[in-house]
């Protein structure tokens, strides 16, 4: 069974601080993809990023960064210098990557950045 | 506006009610995924699609749920006899198919049963 998991339910930082969501999965499939969507408060579910298992390569974008760590099933989202935009439910999911698109999605992280 | 488009936004219906929801999906996705999202919850699989079939099904989707997409372009989620702990919010995602492993959200659909 899959199962991802956010242990922060709530995060509040001052614009400006640099934040880190964490996100662990557990899967028993070799392959699978990991993502990040940002719920702001209108719902919509935006698409951040998707990585395969086979990529443990860290990305940055921008002021978004993600980590991926195999060894510790693990994949921590940064947000550098905040912004009040940021506020957001952030969620981890993962996809067992057997072609069917089967999000398997964590609890969500909510962010507010304070001014 | 080309994105993932869900009507109606907000749904209030009494129990025991039947209530219908569509999602159009971006153009020329041929899949079509329903989730649902309850409180405090990130969202559950309900069921998707490729073109007009339904492959998949999760267990959360009773018999008092039912999908369809005739021919393969828009999609509804019907509710029938609704419950107080149908009471969601329900998000409907397009993606271009297989090989490419991205889906788009719509805004969702909320539903309050009272």
């Amino acid at each position: 069974a899959q199962k991802v998991t956010q242990a922060q339910t709530e995060i509040s930082v001052v614009e400006k601080e640099d934040v880190t969501l964490d996100c662990v999965y557990e899967t028993r499939d070799t392959t699978y993809y990991l993502f990040w969507y940002k719920q702001p408060p209108s719902g919509e579910l935006v698409f951040l990023i998707r990585r395969n298992s086979f990529d443990e390569q860290n990305e940055i974008s921008g002021r978004y960064s993600w980590n991926f760590q195999k060894s510790t099933s693990s994949f921590n989202f940064t947000i550098t210098a905040s912004q009040v935009v940021d506020s957001a439910v952030y969620f981890c999911a993962l996809d067992s990557g057997a072609g069917s698109y089967q999000l398997t999605f964590g609890k969500g992280t909510k962010l507010s950045v304070i001014p | 506006d080309t994105g993932v488009s869900q009507d109606p936004r907000h749904k209030i219906t009494k129990r025991g009610q039947n209530v219908t929801f569509r999602c159009d999906p971006i153009s020329e996705h041929n899949r079509l995924y329903w989730y649902r999202q309850t409180l405090g919850q990130g969202p559950e699989f309900l069921t998707y699609f490729q073109n007009e079939a339904q492959l998949e099904k999760s267990r959360l989707l009773s018999d008092r749920f039912s999908a369809e997409r005739p021919k393969g372009s828009f999609s509804t989620l019907e509710i029938q006899r609704t419950e107080q702990g149908d009471s969601a919010m329900y998000l409907c995602a397009s993606s271009p198919g297989t090989g490419v492993l991205l889906a788009f959200f719509g805004q969702g659909t909320r539903l309050t049963v009272v």
